[in-house]
């Protein structure tokens, strides 16, 4: 499994589009990018995946490069609720387990 | 629809001693995976459970063992317990090989004094 990088941390104002990049420039071609988040003493929470295609769903949008190299999680309108640690994780579907990072601390401010 | 139940939620346990975790897979799935989080780190992969056979295994010592149940619950066995161990243990359940669905528990709490 590829590795990641991601920044440490991040703020980002509430009610403002919360923008969480990740480098995955080792990915291959059939790993999919993963997004999970842990709020503080919580089990990680899943929310999205994709393999080269922009996706979205309730929570965010997932927007990766043509090369597949880096990705961008966007949250579009955060929330206090939305202060967690984000994980970028890159697996192949059928891969055993998920490798985790040290993600990125993101502090949403009042 | 319940999701995925770990026991017990915090655990105090002397150096030494033997822990056992518990896990109850979210309604549907059949495989288990087992995770360590120290403070500060994002999770290790410790195991994963399929059929009731240990389908593939982290970088952690045999002190660390499983079981999986007919029932696709499963046991996380840790022995002669050390400080280090401290950590919070996640559990995560889904579906066949695909992984499809993985979902994560709330986690153990383990302190090891």
């Amino acid at each position: 499994d590829a590795k990641t990088t991601q920044p440490t941390s991040m703020d980002c104002a509430e009610g403002r589009a919360a923008n969480l990049p990740c480098n995955h420039s080792t990915i291959s071609g059939n790993e999919y990018v993963y997004w999970y988040r842990q709020i503080h003493s919580q089990g990680p929470q899943y929310i999205i995946h994709g393999l080269k295609n922009n996706e979205t769903n309730e929570m965010a949008s997932l927007i990766i490069t043509e090369d597949r190299k880096s990705s961008t999680l966007i949250l579009p309108h955060a929330t206090l609720r939305d202060t967690a640690v984000y994980y970028c994780i890159v697996r192949a579907h059928t891969g055993n387990q998920f490798y985790f990072g040290t993600g990125t601390s993101l502090t949403v401010i009042p | 629809d319940a999701g995925v139940t770990q026991s017990p939620t915090h655990l105090i346990k002397t150096r030494g001693q033997q822990v056992t975790l518990r896990c109850s897979p979210k309604s549907g799935h059949d495989t288990v995976s087992w995770y360590q989080q120290a403070l500060g780190q994002g999770p290790q992969f410790i195991f994963q459970y399929y059929e009731e056979e240990e389908r593939q295994r982290g970088n952690f010592p045999d002190r660390f063992s499983g079981h999986q149940f007919p029932n696709y619950s499963s046991e996380l066995n840790v022995n002669a317990l050390l400080l280090g161990d401290s950590a919070l243990y996640l559990c995560a359940s889904s579906w066949d090989s695909t992984n499809y669905g993985y979902t994560f528990g709330s986690g153990t709490r383990l302190t090891v004094v």
